[in-house]
């Protein structure tokens, strides 16, 4: 099945700084790749999504790119702000509808 | 719109006993999948069901059931509970049920099991 792994597992920055954090999946079929913030307490929350036939996606201040060739995706926020404090899951599909999640990134924004 | 609802949020069990959890997706939403996050093994996923029928199952004994009815509201069964079974269990719908469709997660049931 698809394996995804996710670094780093914990990220600090300082406020106003970049946050980025990178992903690999195993599967070559897999063709669907979300973001997911998840705050406590709460479920996990759709930030961003990239589909396999695209490169690069931009949201305001996040922003996902894909390279289908060395099977990695990775997010990007910029500006970060102490909301930006979670923990950051990323997931691939493949066309069998359920998420195979990476192991999370605990993001801290110091003010 | 409303979100997805789970119910109960918090359960607490002993060993041996049997939960059903409850979720009820975003108006309109046909496909409901059920996950299971603990801090060792992450988010896993358990099934999903589409139009009361299971398309796709993870790797978790048969202890662990679900099922949907018509009205898409799912339901998901745990017997003979073990320890290991304490985990936030999380329920995610989508609109049209497509793999490639967002899914929206409900704030999960957090079950203890003693």
């Amino acid at each position: 099945g698809e394996n995804v792994e996710q670094h780093p597992s914990t990220l600090s920055v300082q406020e106003g700084d970049s946050a980025v954090i990178k992903c690999t999946y195993s599967d070559s079929a897999s063709n669907y790749f979300p973001w997911y913030k998840q705050e406590l307490g709460k479920g996990p929350q759709l930030i961003i999504d990239i589909r396999s036939n695209v490169g690069e996606k931009k949201d305001q201040r996040i922003a996902v790119t894909l390279n289908k060739t060395a099977k990695h995706f990775s997010l990007h926020i910029t500006e970060t702000q102490p909301e930006d404090s979670a923990v950051y899951f990323c997931a691939a599909s493949r066309s069998d509808y359920k998420l195979s999640f990476g192991a999370g990134t605990t993001v801290t924004v110091r003010a | 719109k409303a979100g997805v609802t789970q119910t109960p949020r918090y359960l607490i069990k002993t060993r041996g006993q049997q939960v059903t959890l409850s979720c009820s997706p975003i108006s309109g939403h046909r496909s409901v999948s059920w996950y299971q996050q603990t801090p060792g093994q992450g988010l896993q996923f358990l099934f999903e069901y589409f139009s009361e029928t299971q398309r796709n199952k993870g790797n978790f004994p048969g202890r662990f059931s679900g099922r949907q009815f018509s009205n898409s509201r799912s339901e998901m069964n745990v017997s003979t509970l073990e320890l290991g079974d304490s985990a936030l269990y999380l329920c995610a719908s989508t609109s049209t049920g497509s793999s490639t469709d967002t899914q929206y997660f409900g704030p999960g049931t957090r079950l203890t099991v003693l």
